[in-house]
């Protein structure tokens, strides 16, 4: 399956910990988004990377979130000192960066906080 | 701000019939839009897209209709299947933007 994949699936965090969450997108692509989906909405838009460089990080919160996508390996999303209200699915994308190239989508990874 | 609305949570429609799913937005400089599956515990599955140099685009079973000057889109499954069952997400951006804006969700089930 050449297709996003991300890991874990499911990852538990007690309160205060940290959560790392890894993204490899489609073998070829070099953009990354992730999207973060809330019980009962819509994905919304958090981050999105290029090789080595943020391009727009203007949807995550400004304190405890970051991402990068390193030159080589996958991408990280990191929340540091974890909340309730952190848990949520969260979904990587990518794409070539081509015009009207829809993004593809991983099987996301649920974070809940305890 | 939401601006792309899916105002049915759900829908339930027999196997063979059609199932209509609607979207409304608020951005006028939306140009792009697209369709997505999902099925639970699984990421989105592109589905189908329009740009709004068009009012219809159709693949196969599925039909996105686009209505500018209603900022309204649908999509149509016909005939639909029990492997259709799943939510339906509609997305919109500005051609070329990577942000996707996406609707709520509408959960369709097809019965037997």
């Amino acid at each position: 399956n050449a297709g996003v994949m991300q890991n874990p699936r499911h990852l538990v965090r007690r309160r205060g910990q940290e959560a790392r969450l890894r993204c490899s997108p489609v073998k070829g692509h070099s953009h990354v988004y992730w999207y973060r989906q809330l019980p009962e909405e819509g994905l919304k838009f958090m981050v999105y990377l290029q090789k080595e460089n943020i391009i727009d990080e203007s949807g995550m919160p400004k304190e405890r979130f970051s991402a990068e996508f390193p030159k080589e390996g996958p991408s990280i999303l990191r929340i540091q000192q974890v909340v309730r209200g952190d848990s949520a699915a969260y979904f990587c994308a990518s794409s070539p960066g081509q015009l009207d190239s829809p993004l593809h989508f991983g099987n996301g990874t649920r974070l809940t906080v305890t | 701000d939401q601006q792309v609305k899916q105002n049915s949570p759900s829908l339930s429609v027999q196997e063979g019939r059609i199932s209509i799913l609607n979207c409304d937005y608020t951005n006028s400089m939306f140009d792009y839009f697209l369709w997505y599956k999902k099925y639970p515990a699984e990421g989105p599955t592109f589905l189908i897209s329009i740009s709004s140099i068009k009012d219809k685009n159709e693949d196969g079973r599925f039909t996105v209709f686009l209505n500018k000057s209603a900022k309204h889109l649908s999509l149509h499954i016909v005939p639909s299947q029990p492997g259709d069952s799943a939510v339906y997400f509609c997305a919109a951006s500005v051609l070329g933007d990577y942000k996707l804006s996406f609707g709520a969700g509408t959960t369709v089930t097809v019965r037997a």
